[in-house]
C-alpha cells in the first residue's frame, strides 16, 4: 500500500510569490492534516480536512490557505510569502479516529 | 503554559540502556500518540492510545489517564534508535494533534 505523498519536495521561491503544496493520502482515507515544523516553534498544526470540509484551522494568517478534493487529496497554498515562512510541511492522513501517517513533507525556503 | 509537556528535552544513552521519556498533559484527550522523526524530516506514528500500555518490538508505551501522563520507553536500545520523540495529543473528534516541544535521543554505541 503506498503511503502519503507529497509535492513538491523542496522548493525555493522568493517574498512576495506565492505556492502550491500538494499531498495524497493513503488509499481510503479521507482526513487529511497539515503542519507546519519550524526551529523556533516546532510542529504547529494548519488545517484538518475530512471529507471536502474543513473541520479545524490553526492559528495562522489568511495568507495560508487549502482544500481537499473529492478523491482525498489535498492542497495547501501560501499567498504572499514571507521569509518566516520558510519551514518544512508535513501533511498527515488518517482513518477518521485512527493513526496518523505522515508523508515526507516539503521543504519551503523563501528567499 | 504548554498543553503537552515532554522531559527530558534531551537525552544521550549507552547501546543497551532502558530509556524511559515522559510526556505529561493538561487537557482532556481522545488519545494520546508517540511519534518519532528522524533527521530528515521523516515523521512514524508510533503509539496512539487511550488507556493502558502498548508494546511494539522493544518499544513500550504507557497512560495513566487520571494523571495525565505516559511514558515512552525503550529497551536495550540501539544506536539506530536516535532520533526526536514526540508526544502529541488529539482531542474529541478532531484530528488535530497538538505536540510537545519532542526529546532528542542519541544513543552511542
Amino acid at each position: 500500500k503506498a503511503g502519503v505523498t507529497q509535492t513538491p519536495r523542496y522548493l525555493i521561491k522568493t517574498r512576495g510569490q506565492q505556492v502550491t503544496l500538494s499531498c495524497s493520502p493513503i488509499s481510503g482515507h479521507r482526513s487529511v492534516s497539515w503542519y507546519q515544523q519550524t526551529p523556533g516553534q516546532g510542529l504547529q498544526f494548519l488545517f484538518e480536512y475530512f471529507s471536502e470540509t474543513q473541520r479545524n484551522k490553526g492559528n495562522f494568517p489568511g495568507r495560508f490557505s487549502g482544500r481537499q478534493f473529492s478523491n482525498s487529496r489535498s492542497e495547501m497554498n501560501v499567498s504572499t510569502l514571507e521569509l518566516g515562512d520558510s519551514a518544512l510541511y508535513l501533511c498527515a492522513s488518517s482513518k477518521s479516529g485512527y493513526e496518523q501517517y505522515f508523508g515526507p513533507g516539503t521543504r519551503l525556503t523563501v528567499t | 503554559k504548554n498543553e503537552v509537556e515532554q522531559s527530558p528535552q534531551n537525552l544521550t544513552a549507552q547501546e543497551g540502556e532502558f530509556i524511559t521519556i515522559n510526556c505529561s498533559y493538561s487537557v482532556g484527550i481522545s488519545a494520546l500518540h508517540w511519534l518519532q522523526q528522524h533527521p530528515g524530516g521523516g515523521i512514524v506514528s508510533l503509539f496512539m492510545l487511550s488507556s493502558g500500555k502498548k508494546k511494539h518490538g522493544r518499544l513500550i508505551a504507557t497512560i495513566n489517564i487520571q494523571e495525565k501522563h505516559s511514558s515512552l520507553h525503550i529497551t536495550a536500545s540501539h544506536p539506530r534508535d536516535s532520533a526526536v520523540y514526540i508526544c502529541a495529543l488529539t482531542q474529541g473528534g478532531s484530528e488535530k494533534l497538538v505536540f510537545g516541544k519532542g526529546t532528542k535521543l542519541t544513543v552511542n554505541p
